[in-house]
Parts: C-alpha cells; sequence; structure tokens
C-alpha cells in the first residue's frame, strides 16, 4: 500500500532555532495536507498543497509541495513553545505520515 | 469547521468482551471516518462509515471485528468486539466535509477514546 514517510522522527530544539520535517510518499500525490497533534490533543488541519512547486506560508511556518508531487515539507522559522507538538502530513487516500515530534527547549 | 463528541473518553475493559464507541458532531457532514492511534504513533484508518449503507474497511480490519454503524449524516458507532490487549489504543472519530469520493478536504477530528483491554 501507499507509504507516506515523514523525516526525522524525532527533533528537539532550543526555542528561537528553526524546525524542517519532511514528508516523502512512494507515489505521486494529487494533494498533501498538514496536521499538527499537541501532546493528549487530536490532529488539527493546518493546510492543503495542491500543485506542483507551491509554497504557501502561515505567520512563521511555510509549507512547500514538491515539484514532482512525491514530497513536501514544513519549516518552522525562530520555534516557540507552542510549537511543541507532533506533525503530520497525509495524502489523498487519507494514510497520514509517520509524524515528526518537535520538542522545544525554553 | 465541525464540534466532534465521542463518548465514553476512556474505558477499561476485559479482555474477550465489546466496547462501542459514539461519535456525534455538531452538523450535517459527507464523510465520517474511524482511526486507530497507538501512543506515539501515527494515525491508521480504520474505516470509512457511509450513512445508509456498509462501512468501507481498510486492508486489515474487518467487519466483524469492527462493526460500525452509521445511521444519520451526524452521528456514527464504532464498536471493538472480543478485545485483546492488542486493540488498547486511541480510537478517533474524524469528518470532512468532502463530497464522496473527493478525499481533498480538510478533516477534523474528535477528542479520541482511549482503551485499556486488560
Amino acid at each position: 500500500g501507499q507509504q507516506v514517510m515523514q523525516i526525522p522522527q524525532y527533533q528537539h530544539v532550543q526555542e528561537g532555532e528553526d524546525f524542517t520535517t519532511y514528508c516523502n510518499s512512494s507515489t505521486t500525490l494529487s494533494n498533501i495536507q498538514w496536521y499538527k497533534q499537541r501532546p493528549g490533543g487530536h490532529p488539527v488541519f493546518l493546510i492543503q498543497l495542491v500543485k506542483s512547486g507551491e509554497v504557501k506560508k502561515q505567520k512563521r511556518l511555510t509549507f512547500q509541495f514538491g515539484e514532482a508531487k512525491k514530497n513536501s515539507s514544513l519549516h518552522i522559522t525562530a520555534t516557540q513553545t507552542t510549537d511543541v507538538g507532533t506533525y503530520f502530513c497525509r495524502n489523498e487516500k487519507l494514510t497520514f505520515g509517520t509524524g515528526t515530534r518537535l520538542t522545544i527547549i525554553p | 469547521s465541525a464540534v466532534i463528541s465521542q463518548k465514553p473518553s476512556r474505558d477499561i475493559c476485559q479482555r474477550g468482551t465489546s466496547l462501542t464507541i459514539q461519535c456525534q458532531v455538531d452538523s450535517q457532514v459527507t464523510m465520517m471516518f474511524w482511526y486507530r492511534q497507538q501512543p506515539g504513533q501515527s494515525l491508521t484508518l480504520i474505516a470509512t462509515a457511509n450513512q445508509g449503507s456498509e462501512a468501507t474497511y481498510e486492508s486489515g480490519f474487518v467487519i466483524d471485528k469492527f462493526p460500525i454503524s452509521r445511521p444519520n449524516l451526524t452521528f456514527s458507532t464504532l464498536t471493538v468486539s472480543n478485545m485483546s490487549p492488542e486493540d488498547s489504543s486511541i480510537y478517533l472519530c474524524s469528518v470532512s466535509s468532502g463530497a464522496s469520493g473527493i478525499r481533498r478536504y480538510e478533516q477534523y477530528f474528535g477528542p479520541g477514546t482511549r482503551l485499556t483491554v486488560t
């Protein structure tokens, strides 16, 4: 079946440092979505990317869809403690990625 | 966005018994899904709950083990049958406003049901 891998699995950063998680699909995607799950919470939708090479920004978050539509990335600039959580990508088959858990050192 | 509630929020059950989890949405939605998430792991789709017809199960999940009902556009239940400790997990209800077959709409999730089987 379709696999959606994310790297890294874990990331510990000092507050104020940048963070990036990468999402890689074994097949070409029609769209990709990103979700954030806070510790003890449920996943919350962040954004959807549809076009090849698309870049979208939400304040300190930058989302990118690869030219070949098989990978995507989420970059957070100057992390804050509120960014703590696990970030998942999701393909159009409703398959979630393996997730990247972000922890922040104050 | 949709507001989703689940009952129970958590339960501890004995092996061999069954538990039915309820999912209620505050508005009519086209698509409802059930996921399973083990602590520290990703989400795994169990099935799509179809209104008025049998649920569509993903590979590795069967109706006898996880019977699902969806009597209307705002409510669904998932039963975990003949439970074993391996069924211990968080079960999440999810909805999407997208039309059936068009899976490019955002999903909203309920708070989850934490199930422990002893």
